[in-house]
């Protein structure tokens, strides 16, 4: 078990420019998870999948961010025309199906300059 | 919004036991607490969850009231490396994906 890893840790980009981070979850979890966290909040949901299927979007979700995950192993969240109020840390988890245990990694911090 | 509410901090003395409280006073009967904390610049751990039963791990106990509204987490032993936020939430069992984490509590252990 070498735990869900997040690349790159941190990132600084200019506003309008577009990002990709990627995620590979634990190697037997079928869900993967996507969640947003902005400084003194807790992560907020934005997205699941059940191996490749994307099953649920937040509404948090607008149209310039698309996440995939084919084969149903890593996945990478893209956000294109990246705006300043996209800075945040990027939380990616996994779990079995059905499984009560999310288990995170330790994010990508965004800065949009 | 968050359906639980927590103290913003808290602070415990190095070897004592560190006692979180979380109000749910609107949790529906088939709605799971869960715990999970956020130690600096790391995703969030899962800690424990429980039902109505209060249960223990090797981590922490959880303690939920009879009429389940609110619950405790418990480390029996707190060590400095067990500052971080705590997040109480609840949820259902098959819809835990939606967590929906509050601001937490700050739990600072000193020496």
């Amino acid at each position: 078990d070498t735990g869900v890893s997040q690349d790159p840790r941190h990132k600084i980009t200019k506003r309008g420019q577009n990002v990709t981070f990627r995620c590979d979850p634990i190697s037997e979890h079928n869900r993967l998870y996507w969640y947003r966290q902005t400084l003194g909040q807790g992560p907020e949901f934005l997205t699941y999948f059940q191996n490749e299927a994307q099953l649920e979007k937040s509404r948090l979700l607008s149209d310039r961010f698309s996440a995939e995950r084919p084969k149903g192993s890593f996945s990478t969240l893209e956000i294109q025309r990246t705006e300043q109020g996209d800075s945040a840390m990027y939380l990616c988890a996994s779990s079995w199906e059905g499984g009560e245990k999310l288990f995170f990694g330790s994010g990508t911090q965004l800065s949009v300059l | 919004d968050a359906k639980t509410t927590q103290p913003t901090s808290m602070d415990c003395a190095e070897g004592r036991a560190a006692n979180l409280p979380c109000n749910h006073s609107t949790i529906s009967g088939n709605e799971y607490v869960y715990w999970y904390r956020q130690i600096h610049s790391q995703g969030p751990q899962y800690i424990i969850h429980g039902l109505k039963n209060n249960e223990t791990n090797e981590m922490a106990s959880l303690i939920i009231t009879e009429d389940r509204k609110s619950s405790t987490l418990i480390l029996p032993h707190a060590t400095l490396r067990d500052t971080a936020v705590y997040y109480c939430i609840t949820g259902s069992g098959g819809s835990n994906y939606k967590l929906t984490f509050g601001k937490g509590t700050l739990l600072t252990v000193n020496p």
